[in-house]
């Protein structure tokens, strides 16, 4: 089975950072990668499908980048709506495994 | 604009069997290259995709489920179904249901239903 690591598992920030999260899965998925956006009591929400490809009306302050193994989601410029847990899911495998997070709050 | 939503009993008893619906409005569950997906989380396995059935009458399973779950579609109402039989408090968890796109994207979501295994 492919494991998804997330890292860090949280992180401060401040309006207007640049944050960079990683995920790394545990054997090469090309550019099936996803990432989500969830908050408290919410559903997830698509950012970035296919490792860099940005989902219709999500901001173009989120960026992914990677394949094979490592993968990057960079926010630039972070915004107040921006703290939230984020997720990244492969979709490689019959298993579509998802990391276990990295929530990014408020400095 | 497409819409899902999930619904279903919050609570099952431990061997029963779990049954969920999601309604699906702005889309066809017949359209072509889409995949009507379950998902689940909870604070113990986080999120874990159950499995889905596409447009082409296909089912696919998480391999860890496979033996408890049927993914099923009513084309007539626009639904698609949920079935986890011999559920344990392992089960406990906010379902959800999605749509998937091509690249097994999940760029809809319902707003999850809590279901509570519990005697």
């Amino acid at each position: 089975d492919i494991q998804m690591t997330q890292a860090p598992s949280s992180l401060s920030a401040s309006v207007g950072d640049r944050v960079t999260l990683t995920c790394r899965a545990s054997q090469s998925i090309s550019d099936f990668l996803n990432w989500y956006q969830q908050k408290p009591g919410k559903a997830p929400q698509l950012l970035i499908y296919a490792a860099s490809s940005l989902q219709g009306g999500v901001p173009s302050r989120f960026r992914g980048t990677g394949s094979g193994t490592t993968f990057t989601l960079t926010i630039d410029n972070l915004q107040p709506d921006d703290f939230a847990t984020y997720y990244c899911q492969e979709s490689y495998t019959t298993r579509w495994t998802f990391g276990r997070g990295t929530k990014v709050e408020i400095k | 604009q497409v819409h899902l939503q999930e619904s279903g009993p919050g609570l099952v008893r431990p061997s029963e069997t779990l049954s969920l619906t999601c309604s699906v409005s702005g889309d066809s569950v017949n359209s072509a290259s889409n995949y009507w997906s379950w998902i689940r989380q909870s604070s113990g396995r986080g999120l874990e995709w159950i499995g889905f059935f596409s447009s082409t009458g296909s089912a696919n399973y998480n391999p860890s489920l496979k033996s408890r779950i049927t993914i099923s579609v009513d084309t007539s109402k626009n639904q698609f179904f949920l079935r986890i039989t011999s559920v344990t408090t392992a089960d406990t968890a906010i379902y959800y249901c999605a749509r998937g796109l091509p690249r097994r994207r999940l760029d809809s979501w319902g707003r999850g239903t809590l279901v509570t295994v519990s005697s």
